[in-house]
């Protein structure tokens, strides 16, 4: 059984398009989260969300916005994407407070 | 705070060996720790973690350390295997519990 699953594993792209990454997951956590993984494999979260509130690190562009229909989704929209946009991009999800994170194994999103 | 490295160290060791990798944090509030493993192509796995209440914590041929006084953690493997082989990353909880700080990882390779 997938815990944490993203569509697709792959993405490419060109340059000013939008797109859209889901992630789902069967644990019954209450918090999911989106994170970039860089070419020097730095992870960085960009956003952490459950339903009740949704955390933004300041760092990221507003082109890009999560989505939840429901406590099992967290779906990732970028708008205009941009060179700088290549990464690896990681959903993942855990309980509230001081729990570990599971992670999905990534969508690769290459921009031409 | 945060522990971010610019390159990715690697650890060579081999087969059967003892293997420690190491990690430094910031933010001395901290009070929850996490050792992640990476393999190519996958998303972070959970390993081990630790509680601030604690100065080490032992799982199946894993050992996370943590020195409160210096601000340093690190994670040992007993009898290194080449199924070992990935990148390894601490991690931290921001105040609130919602986002991780990830290390800047460390890349294990195990030879032969």
């Amino acid at each position: 059984d997938t815990a944490v699953s993203q569509t697709p594993k792959y993405l490419v792209t060109q340059m000013g398009n939008d797109k859209s990454i889901k992630c789902e997951q069967n644990l019954g956590h209450d918090t999911m989260y989106w994170y970039k993984q860089d070419s020097k494999k730095f992870l960085k979260i960009m956003f952490s969300y459950n339903n009740k509130e949704l955390i933004i690190n300041e760092t990221v562009p507003n082109r890009f916005s999560p989505k939840s229909p429901d406590k099992a989704h967290l779906n990732l929209h970028i708008n205009s994407l941009e060179l700088g946009d290549s990464a690896v991009y990681f959903c993942a999800s855990s309980q509230v407070g001081n729990q570990p994170q599971h992670f999905g194994d990534g969508t690769r999103l290459s921009i031409l | 705070g945060e522990s971010v490295g610019l390159h990715l160290p690697t650890l060579s060791v081999q087969e059967g060996d003892n293997s420690i990798i190491n990690c430094a944090y910031s933010n001395s509030a901290s009070d929850y720790f996490i050792w992640y493993k990476q393999e190519s192509g996958k998303g972070p796995q959970f390993i081990i973690d630790i509680r601030s209440n604690m100065d080490k914590r032992q799982g199946q041929r894993v050992t996370v350390l943590l020195n409160k006084t210096v601000k340093h953690l690190s994670l040992q493997i007993a009898a290194t295997q080449p199924g070992d082989s990935a990148v390894y990353f601490c991690a931290e909880p921001d105040n609130a519990g919602n986002m991780l700080t990830f290390g800047g990882g460390t890349r294990l390779m195990v030879k032969p």
